[in-house]
This record gives structure tokens, sequence and C-alpha cells, in this order.
């Protein structure tokens, strides 16, 4: 079974600054895809950052990056130039490739110090 | 685009009845939904997937006659909760599954429902 772990219960980070949040997972395939999700107080899950398994390249979107380690089953998230906004609950998730099914991690929540 | 929504958003029902919520694609295509269901301060914990035309597949430990899920059509999927209990209220969010142009899909996520249960 494919386990997603988040390590933070709670990160926060100063306004303009730079925050990483945790994540491994476990699995035996090769091939399969990590995702970022942002849960803000609305609850609207919204998607951050997806990595494909098979890219050995980094996947950033603007002010997000992640840290992906295929070896280490490790899949980090940066955020660069911490704004207010993005102070919500940080879900990592788990998709076998052909295969639907996602697998989240219990969440770290992020809060921004202005 | 790529936008899911769920009606309704809030619903209060007494213990015993049954409640429906609805899960819409408004852009685009799904040939699987998901549902899931969302504890305070929990992670997403995976329900059911659910295929246009076929029957739900359901995670172990979710009983199939108690959360009957329907998807009738490419865009709608619905999660009806029969004779609800107190114990039902939760947080229930949807999914719908797009192909995007790299062939890979992605989940795209409704709003939520919460749901009271008196």
């Amino acid at each position: 079974a494919q386990t997603v772990t988040q390590s933070q219960p709670e990160m926060s980070v100063q306004e303009a600054e730079t925050v990483t949040l945790s994540c491994t997972y476990d699995t035996s395939e090769s091939d399969y895809y990590l995702f970022w999700y942002k849960q803000p107080p609305s609850r609207q899950m919204i998607l951050v950052i997806r990595q494909e398994a098979y890219k050995q390249q980094n996947a950033t979107e603007n002010r997000f990056s992640v840290n992906f380690q295929k070896a280490a089953k490790s899949f980090s998230l940066k955020i660069s130039d911490s704004q207010l906004g993005d102070a919500a609950m940080y879900f990592c998730a788990y998709q076998k490739y052909n295969n639907n099914d996602m697998r989240f991690g219990a969440g770290t929540r992020l809060t921004v110090k202005p | 685009g790529a936008v899911v929504s769920q009606h309704p958003s809030w619903v209060i029902c007494k213990s015993g009845t049954s409640v429906k919520i609805e899960c819409r694609s408004l852009d685009f295509q799904a040939t699987t939904m998901f549902w899931y269901r969302q504890f305070p301060k929990q992670s997403l914990m995976l329900m059911a997937t659910s295929n246009e035309g076929s029957k739900a597949t359901y995670e172990q430990g979710v009983e199939k006659d108690k959360f009957l899920i329907n998807h009738a059509s490419l865009t709608l999927s619905t999660l009806t909760v029969t004779s609800a209990h107190p114990e039902d209220s939760s947080f229930y969010i949807c999914s719908a599954s797009k192909r995007e142009r790299s062939s890979t899909d992605t989940q795209y996520f409704g709003p939520g429902t919460r749901l009271t249960v008196l």
C-alpha cells in the first residue's frame, strides 16, 4: 500500500521569507505522480504543483518549487517570497500511474507572519 | 479551466433522513469522479471512485448501502447519505478527473459540502 507522510503538522514563516514543507512516501511503483494541494480556510482544494516521477527535473510554478528525490522517496515543497495568502493547510498526495487513486498525507498547516 | 461545483455547500438534516450531494464538472467531461470525507483538522479520506455508467468502487470500511453513489453522466455524480446519523456529520469533497494535454489525469476538487446531522 502506498502511504504519504508529512512530518510537520505546523510550520510558520515570516512574510517574504522562504519555507520548505516536507513529504515522504512509500511505494514499490516506478511510475507515479506526486502533488501538493493547498486548502485555505474556505476548504477549497487547490492544486499547487505536480511532479511526474519519470521526470528528473523538479517542477516549478512561480514561487513554488519542489525538491523531488526519487531514490529517497522525498517530495518537499519550497515556497519563496511567502505571502499572507499562502497561509493554508498543505497536503502532499501520491497517485499511481494510470490509476486515479490518490492518497493524501496528513497535512501541514502553514502560518505566514506579517 | 477546470471547475468542479458541489451542491449544496452546507446541509443540516435530522437523524434518519437521507441527504443527496451533487458534484458537477462544469467545463470538462470527467469519466471518473471521487468522493472524499474530511473530519476536522484531518486529511482527506477516499470513500469511493465513481465511473460514468458503472457501479462505484468503495474503499474498505465504507458502507456502500449507506453511501449511495450514482454517476449518471460525464459531468454529474451524486452521493446520497442514507439514514444519516450524527456520526455521518463531516465535510464531503468530490473531485473530477480531467485528462490533460500531457495525457496524465489531474483531479480537480469541488468546494465541499458540510453535512451536519442532528
